[in-house]
């Protein structure tokens, strides 16, 4: 299965900074189908990006992702207070479909 | 509303059974595949399970293979996970979700989840 691995494990940044966190996958995605998950305590994930750079319903423009192959980032252009969350990237390219273990970002 | 809710969580010892339920609402249930996906505590989520449409066609992952059977009764829009031969590491939070359009894709939709503890 494809191992996915997200850096860093904290990015501790302040309100208006620009966010970039990395996923790199162990083998090629097929068809670039990877996805992007915001978590906030207590809640479920919430869909944000995929197909690697396309935004879900709602999502605002401040969110993107980029990448192919192995190597994959989502960058948030400038964090807003409700941004602040874990955030998980998932490929579905291949079965099974599979996770990383996540990026928390941190109010500095 | 267009949601999922699971049920049916709790605290069960090893080697027992469990039966989750997930009731959807506010869309054409029948039309989706649909997914168990679970999540340790302080971990990343783990996809579980998937069922097709109509229910004839179910895969698992290999760690409860044999032991989790996935079902879904499309007149009641409800989808279920029966767990059997439970383990301490089975201790997660189960969410029912939705794919996207494809067998394997983005999850757009997730219920809330319900609690599994395995402990003597």
């Amino acid at each position: 299965e494809i191992v996915l691995t997200q850096s860093p494990v904290t990015l501790s940044l302040s309100p208006g900074e620009r966010a970039t966190l990395s996923c790199r996958a162990s083998q090629s995605v097929r068809s670039n189908h990877l996805t992007w998950y915001q978590q906030k305590p207590g809640q479920a994930p919430r869909l944000l990006i995929y197909g690697a750079s396309r935004r879900a319903t709602d999502i605002p423009d401040r969110f993107s992702g980029s990448g192919s192959g192995t190597d994959f980032t989502l960058t948030i252009s400038r964090l807003e207070p409700e941004d602040f969350a874990v955030y998980y990237c998932q490929q579905y390219g291949s079965s099974p479909q599979t996770f990383g273990q996540g990026t928390k970002v941190e109010i500095k | 509303e267009v949601q999922l809710v699971e049920s049916g969580g709790g605290l069960v010892q090893p080697g027992g059974s469990l039966r989750l339920s997930c009731a959807a609402s506010g869309f054409s249930f029948s039309d989706y595949w649909m997914h168990w996906v679970r999540q340790a505590p302080g971990k990343g989520p783990v996809w579980v399970s998937r069922v097709n449409s109509d229910g004839s066609s179910t895969t698992y992952a290999d760690s409860v293979k044999g032991r989790f059977t996935i079902s879904r009764d499309n007149a009641k829009n409800t989808l279920y996970l029966q767990m059997n031969s439970l383990r301490a590491e089975d201790t997660a939070v189960y969410y029912c979700a939705r794919s996207q359009w494809l067998p394997d894709d983005a999850f757009n939709m997730w219920g809330q989840g319900t609690m599994v503890t395995v402990s003597s």
